[in-house]
């Protein structure tokens, strides 16, 4: 079975912190993923990997940035952390390309007061 | 542009009950692939099944059912004999060749009550 884990599953940090949240996958999938997820606005994609070292911005890669330096793990970063980026964060792997499913982890949800 | 539509926000019924929850789908691409993932209450999204675009044949497993109708743009998902286990939101997502990321519908809560 494909395993996604996350680094957390709560975190609270405060204005103005710099934040790391890790996600490791365990099946040697090219492709991962970051998300947040809101009510009322669904999943959108924050920045995606599909091999090492290399990044795309996804919808809302504003106040983010990422690093993949193995192809198993796969990190974001809130450089200075804000109110507006408590959130549900999703980490998910795929295969390479777009035909394939994604696989999540348990998500990590992140309040920043 | 490509879009997943799940006009349904939240379905309510009964334990044994079947439910229909509807994904209607944009695109223009010939080559695409449809999904349904399910996330509980935990909050951890789970794949449920992938159809691609040249494969119309119902899917069933179990209790679980879906039917794929390129005709009408859609990719609806039963559940026959519903249970509280069920309970969850169920997202639509389309993926298509020119498009390098998931397009996701907003999701359907489905609460089956005992």
């Amino acid at each position: 079975d494909v395993k996604v884990t996350q680094s957390s599953r709560y975190l609270v940090k405060r204005t103005g912190e710099k934040v790391f949240l890790e996600c490791v996958q365990d099946m040697d999938h090219e492709n991962m993923f970051w998300y947040r997820q809101d009510p009322g606005l669904g999943l959108r994609l924050i920045y995606f990997s599909y091999d090492v070292k290399m990044k795309e911005k996804g919808d809302i890669p504003e106040g983010y940035s990422v690093s993949r330096e193995k192809k198993e793990r796969f990190s974001l970063i809130l450089e200075s952390a804000s109110t507006n980026q408590t959130s549900m964060y999703l980490c998910a792997s795929s295969l390479q390309g777009v035909t394939y499913e994604q696989y999540f982890g348990p998500g990590t949800r992140l309040t920043v007061t | 542009a490509q879009k997943v539509t799940q006009a349904q926000t939240e379905i309510s019924v009964v334990e044994k009950e079947d439910v229909t929850l509807d994904c209607v789908y944009e695109t223009r691409d010939t080559t695409y692939y449809l999904f349904w993932y399910k996330q509980p209450p935990s909050g951890e999204l789970v794949f449920l099944i992938r159809r691609n675009s040249f494969d119309e044949q119902n899917e069933i497993s179990g209790r679980y059912s879906w039917n794929f109708q390129k005709s009408t743009s859609s990719f609806n998902f039963t559940i026959t004999a519903s249970q509280v286990v069920d309970s969850a939101v169920y997202f639509c997502a389309l993926s298509a060749d020119s498009n390098y990321q998931l397009i996701w519908g907003a999701g359907t809560k489905l609460i089956i009550k005992p």
